[in-house]
């Protein structure tokens, strides 16, 4: 079994903190991703990256970076936490199947920034 | 750019009803994915079903079905049968052809009455 893991399922950290969320994935998948969930809005991808040391840019990527120094592990870094950063963060691996990727996700880092 | 649709904030059904979740979409892609992801109250996102656009039949797995009418452009869950097990937010997601991140929807949160 595909197996996505993070390092905590529950955060909290004050404002103008450095956060870093961690995610170790199992399968040997390329490729990673983050995503931020939050009522209402779905989940909207911060960050992916294809390969190791390469990343891209999502939808909402203002406030976070990333870095992915090996193959199994994507970290989400938040420079300088702000409350508008409480969320759901989800991270996902994916592989390809039939020319496209099906995603598999770990359980959830919420973090609560106060 | 892709947009998934999700028209229903929220559903009831009852215990061994069949139900159907909605979801439209819109690309110009000829060749994309369509998935269905479960999200229950403890967080981690299951994946569920998904349908190639390619694909003639429509995707079954279990009690779930993909109700796939690609002139449409929807692809709405069916559940058969529903459980008490079966509540929980449901995100339609779309896979472009030449990306690797999923577009979701806002979701749809079904409860299941005894």
């Amino acid at each position: 079994d595909v197996k996505v893991t993070q390092s905590s399922r529950y955060l909290v950290k004050r404002t103008g903190e450095k956060v870093f969320l961690e995610c170790v994935q199992d399968m040997d998948h390329e490729n990673m991703f983050w995503y931020r969930q939050d009522p209402g809005l779905g989940l909207r991808l911060i960050y992916f990256s294809y390969d190791v040391k390469m990343k891209e840019k999502g939808d909402i990527p203002e406030g976070y970076s990333v870095s992915r120094e090996k193959k199994e592990r994507f970290s989400l870094i938040l420079e300088s936490a702000s409350t508008n950063q409480t969320s759901m963060y989800l991270c996902a691996s994916s592989l390809l199947i039939a020319g496209l990727y099906e995603q598999y996700f770990g359980p959830g880092t919420r973090l609560t920034v106060t | 750019a892709q947009k998934i649709t999700q028209t229903q904030p929220g559903m009831f059904v009852q215990e061994k009803e069949a139900v159907t979740l909605d979801c439209t979409y819109d690309t110009s892609d000829q060749s994309y994915g369509l998935f269905w992801y479960k999200q229950p109250s403890s967080g981690e996102m299951i994946f569920l079903i998904y349908q190639g656009s390619y694909d003639e039949q429509n995707a079954t797995e279990g009690r779930y079905s993909l109700n796939f009418q690609k002139a449409r452009k929807s692809a709405n869950l069916v559940i058969s049968a529903s459980q008490l097990g079966d509540s929980a937010m449901y995100f339609c997601a779309m896979s472009p052809n030449s990306g690797y991140a999923l577009n979701f929807g806002k979701g749809t949160s079904l409860l299941v009455t005894p």
